[in-house]
């Protein structure tokens, strides 16, 4: 099986920097879907921001940028400018585009935003 | 914005008895899934549901677990003799996989907490 790993636990960013969580993963597949979720305290899961493996180019979404890597099965999320609300738990996931639906999740990151 | 909903967000249930979680999907979407996370570990696929049937499941979804489509709305998820170790967060999800809309991504729910006593 797929694995997602997720190796900070925890991250703190002041208000307005930038911060980038870390995501690596494994498999044997050339076609797969990343994805970056976040969530808030007792609320739902959002989508952040996906990604293509067979799209070379780096997904954004306004604030939300991310560095994938194929070769070293990595894949970083970036958040510039960061703001109050952007404090949450930040879980990195994979999809395989052939084998199946389901997610493959890491263990979540929690960001804490410093004002 | 549509949002996948999940009832209740907190049960607690003593061991041995049976629970039902119940979720309500995003309204034109056709795949639906559970997922479990234990506290402090990732978030786990249970199963997924498709055409009134199950299209794919893990190993930890056991003869104790079944799904039901009861209705046109509703997606429950039933533990039959609920255990200590199921105790942890049940995310409830929902996907649209038709061609017209972007096919991969699923839409989470807020989750029901379930503490086994």
């Amino acid at each position: 099986a797929q694995t997602v790993t997720q190796s900070q636990p925890e991250m703190s960013v002041q208000e307005a920097e930038t911060v980038t969580l870390s995501c690596t993963y494994d498999t044997s597949e050339s076609d797969y879907y990343l994805f970056w979720y976040k969530q808030p305290p007792s609320r739902q899961m959002i989508l952040v921001i996906r990604q293509e493996a067979y799209k070379q180019q780096n997904a954004t979404e306004n604030r939300f940028s991310v560095n994938f890597q194929k070769a070293a099965k990595s894949f970083s999320l970036k958040i510039s400018d960061s703001q109050l609300g952007d404090a949450a738990m930040y879980f990195c996931a994979y999809r395989s585009a052939n084998t199946g639906n389901q997610f493959y999740f890491g263990t979540g990151t929690s960001l804490t935003v410093i004002p | 914005e549509p949002e996948v909903t999940q009832t209740p967000s907190h049960q607690v249930t003593q061991m041995g008895q049976e629970v039902i979680l119940r979720c309500v999907p995003i309204s034109n979407h056709l795949y639906f899934y559970w997922y479990r996370q234990i506290l402090g570990q990732k978030v786990e696929f249970l199963v997924s549901f498709y055409n009134n049937e199950i299209s794919e499941k893990s190993e930890i979804f056991d003869d104790q677990f079944s799904v039901e489509r009861p209705d046109g709305s509703n997606f429950t998820l039933k533990i039959r003799s609920t255990k200590l170790e199921d105790s942890a967060m049940y995310f409830c999800a929902s996907s649209d996989l038709r061609r017209e809309t972007p096919t991969d991504t699923q839409y989470f729910g807020p989750g029901t907490r379930l503490t086994v006593l």
